[in-house]
């Protein structure tokens, strides 16, 4: 069983809607990610949180908006989504050093969105 | 921005053959990482190499971090049906402070056994 869970699994929306996607992790971890998996792509950085706060944001469209309550708990909200948004959105956590960091990123199973 | 090439991008394989598979950067990194993903699975860690000419084993997988740090490659051995997946590779260049955040992914290696 994973230490990071998504939900829900799968979504499917229209372009007026507006949805959310939540992931918690059980693992301690002070770091928490959002990445957008499309086909024949690598994988897309698009949120980091690290300790709370957001520390990255790799141009993303304001259409997709983070939110990071605490550092267990990530939601990524999605309003006027477009249909090449379509994608599967993982979510990632880690634990970050202050001199080490090992690379290594704890997935969740994703959220597979559909948007029509 | 850094950019990965994994090579090859999909292979289909008999049951018991051995697997290599590639990336390459035209930039270095200080740490390569495998990831594998299974079919409605999000990405599990395989294998982390942390220094140029690293080589390590697990189970039947052996990764290794190239001398000029700006390769790896892995290997499977005597592949079974659930080594089914896709194989990532990714580079980081960690600098004091700095998170992993800053990982690099290549597209992925779609991996078929034939029973």
């Amino acid at each position: 069983e994973t230490g990071v869970t998504q939900t829900p699994r799968h979504l499917v929306m229209g372009m007026t809607n507006k949805k959310s996607l939540k992931c918690e992790q059980h693992l301690g971890h002070n770091a928490m990610y959002w990445y957008k998996q499309s086909a024949k792509k690598p994988l897309e950085l698009m949120f980091v949180y690290n300790f709370k706060e957001q520390t990255e944001n790799n141009s993303v469209p304001s259409r997709f908006s983070p939110e990071c309550p605490n550092s267990s708990h990530l939601f990524l909200h999605l309003h006027t989504l477009q249909p090449e948004d379509s994608a599967l959105y993982l979510c990632a956590s880690s634990q970050e050093g202050q001199a080490w960091n090992t690379g290594e990123l704890f997935f969740g199973e994703g959220s597979r969105l559909t948007v029509l | 921005g850094q950019q990965l090439n994994q090579s090859p991008q999909s292979m289909f394989i008999q049951e018991g053959e051995d697997v290599s598979m590639n990336c390459t950067s035209s930039s270095i990194f200080n740490t390569w990482l495998w990831y594998k993903q299974d079919p409605g699975e999000g990405p599990v860690l395989l294998i982390a190499l942390y220094k140029a000419g690293e080589l390590t084993s697990n189970g039947r997988l052996t990764a290794q971090f190239g001398i000029t740090r700006k390769d790896s490659f892995l290997n499977i051995s005597a592949s079974i049906p659930s080594d089914v997946g896709i194989y990532f590779c990714a580079g980081q260049l960690s600098v004091m402070g700095a998170g992993s955040y800053q990982l690099t992914f290549g597209k992925g290696t779609k991996l078929s056994v034939i029973p």
